[in-house]
C-alpha cells in the first residue's frame, strides 16, 4: 500500500513555543490530507480535512489560527501547533487520499506524533 | 451529526476462539463503513470497507463484517483468532459529508 510519513515522530517543547509537524505522502499525490488528533485510550478525533492549494477546512471546535494547516503540494501537508500549551499534548495522526471528493480513495494513515508541551 | 460506537472497550480472548466486535452508527443518509486495525506501534490500516451490494464484507486475515441497515450495525467477525490479532479496532463511518468518523476503538488482547 501507499506511505506517509510525519516527521516528527516525538516532540518536547515548551509552553508558548510553536511546533510545526510534517505529513508527506511517499510514493503519490495526496490532493486531500486529513488531520487527527487522538488523547490516550480515546479515537481519532478529525481536526481538519486539506485540500492542495486551497484552505483547509476546520471541525467545529478547533481553532483555525491555532492549529495553522498548510498544503502547498501534492506530497507535503504542515500542521503548526502556535503558541502550544500543555493542553494541546496529544497524538497527531495525518492521512492521504488521492481523492477527496464524492468518489472514495482510501486513506492511508501516517504513524503519527506525540506532542508533549512541558 | 453521525456517531459511531464501538460498546466493547477491551475484549480478551483465547487463541482459537470466536471474535465479534460490535460497531453501530447513527446517520440516516447513505453511508460507507470502515474497520481499521492498529498494530501495537504501526499505523492505521483498513481491514475491510463496505460501500454497496453484498452486506457481508470480507477483508483482510481472515476477519468479516455484516451491514445491518435496519440496525445501523457494521460488526466484525473472526470465526478463529489468532495471538497475532491482537491491536486496536476501529469502526469508521463517512458520510455524504465525505470525511471518516472514528469510533473509540476496541482493544483485542489474545492470550496464547
Amino acid at each position: 500500500g501507499a506511505v506517509v510519513s510525519q516527521h516528527p515522530s516525538r516532540v518536547i517543547c515548551k509552553s508558548g513555543t510553536s511546533v510545526k509537524i510534517e505529513c508527506r505522502s511517499l510514493d503519490f499525490q495526496a490532493t486531500t490530507m486529513f488531520w487527527y488528533r487522538q488523547f490516550p485510550k480515546q479515537s481519532l478525533m478529525l481536526m481538519a480535512t486539506s485540500n492542495e492549494g486551497s484552505k483547509a477546512t476546520y471541525e467545529q471546535g478547533v481553532e483555525k489560527d491555532k492549529f495553522l494547516i498548510n498544503h502547498a503540494s501534492l506530497t507535503l501537508s504542515t500542521l503548526t501547533v502556535t503558541s502550544a500549551h500543555p493542553e494541546d499534548s496529544s497524538f497527531y495522526i495525518c492521512s492521504a487520499s488521492s481523492s477527496g471528493g464524492t468518489t472514495y480513495n482510501e486513506q492511508f494513515f501516517g504513524p503519527g506524533t506525540r506532542l508533549t508541551v512541558l | 451529526a453521525q456517531s459511531v460506537s464501538q460498546h466493547n472497550h477491551h475484549v480478551i480472548l483465547s487463541e482459537a476462539a470466536s471474535l465479534e466486535l460490535g460497531c453501530n452508527y447513527s446517520y440516516g443518509g447513505t453511508v460507507n463503513l470502515f474497520w481499521y486495525v492498529q498494530y501495537p506501534g504501526q499505523h492505521l490500516q483498513l481491514l475491510l470497507k463496505y460501500f454497496s451490494g453484498d452486506p457481508l464484507v470480507k477483508g483482510i486475515k481472515g476477519f468479516e463484517a455484516e451491514f445491518i441497515k435496519s440496525k445501523f450495525s457494521f460488526n466484525l467477525r473472526k470465526p478463529s483468532v489468532q495471538w497475532s490479532d491482537t491491536a486496536e479496532y476501529f469502526c469508521a463511518v463517512r458520510s455524504s459529508a465525505s470525511k471518516i468518523i472514528f469510533g473509540s476503538g476496541t482493544r483485542l488482547s489474545i492470550r496464547p
